[in-house]
């Protein structure tokens, strides 16, 4: 069973306007984190956000929001006032255990290429 | 900070040579660094883990005799492909992270293989 999924392969905006990217994950550890990077077409991978499985409140760095439902299994990334440049592709990625035991492994999803329109 | 490089950038070969591929993390130690390879419009996949001054551990699936990893000191890791077919040409990507109780990794800016 996939351990990420991201089920939008594409997905377009409007410059300015806001735009939510899916991630659902699976796994029966109690403890976990959540990550979002962006890889533009460089191929830099780009550390957005982080949401640990404890954490009471949703992560945010300026205008990236994650909208983590821990019911739900989900952790969806929330991009405001959308700029040309965040056109990119974006995965979502998980850390299963505890970081200093599990050694970070980190399972990505497949990903969403974002497209940002002017 | 928290910057890692990568050597190089780019990388066109013979089939049948190796090619040896550098990880460094610039400004921070780090115990453990990652090596990723992603073929295109894919995601990301883990080749294995690499443990400063001990072997590395390795994905199901990945040949470890194909797929050496050295990892010297806290600073530098070095995979290289060796016997390169052209069903290797991919983006190699290394991670690497800091010591202490950190979750994040950082990403070098990735080496593209071409194996004529």
């Amino acid at each position: 069973a996939q351990k990420i999924t991201q089920t939008q392969p594409g997905m377009f905006v409007q410059e300015k306007e806001a735009v939510t990217l899916d991630c659902t994950y699976d796994t029966s550890d109690p403890s976990y984190g959540l990550f979002w990077y962006k890889q533009p077409s460089s191929g830099e991978m780009i550390f957005l956000i982080y949401q640990g499985s404890y954490d009471q409140q949703n992560a945010t760095e300026g205008r990236y929001s994650l909208n983590f439902q821990k019911a739900r299994k989900s952790a969806n990334l929330v991009i405001s006032a959308s700029q040309l440049g965040d056109s990119a592709m974006y995965f979502c990625a998980m850390r299963e255990g505890g970081g200093e035991t599990s050694g970070s492994r980190l399972t990505f999803g497949e990903g969403t290429q974002l497209t940002v329109n002017p | 900070g928290a910057v890692v490089s990568q050597h190089p950038s780019w990388v066109i070969c013979k089939s049948g040579t190796s090619v040896k591929i550098e990880c460094r993390s610039l400004d921070f130690q780090a115990t453990t660094m990652f090596w990723y390879r992603q073929f295109p419009k894919q995601s990301l996949m883990l080749m294995a883990t690499s443990n400063e001054g001990s072997k590395a551990t390795y994905e199901q699936g990945v040949e470890k005799d194909k797929f050496l990893i050295n990892h010297a000191s806290l600073t530098l890791s070095t995979l290289t492909v060796t016997s390169a077919h052209p069903e290797d040409s991919s983006f190699y990507i290394c991670s690497a992270r800091p010591l202490g109780p950190t979750d994040t990794q950082y990403f070098g800016p990735g080496t593209r293989l071409t194996v004529l």
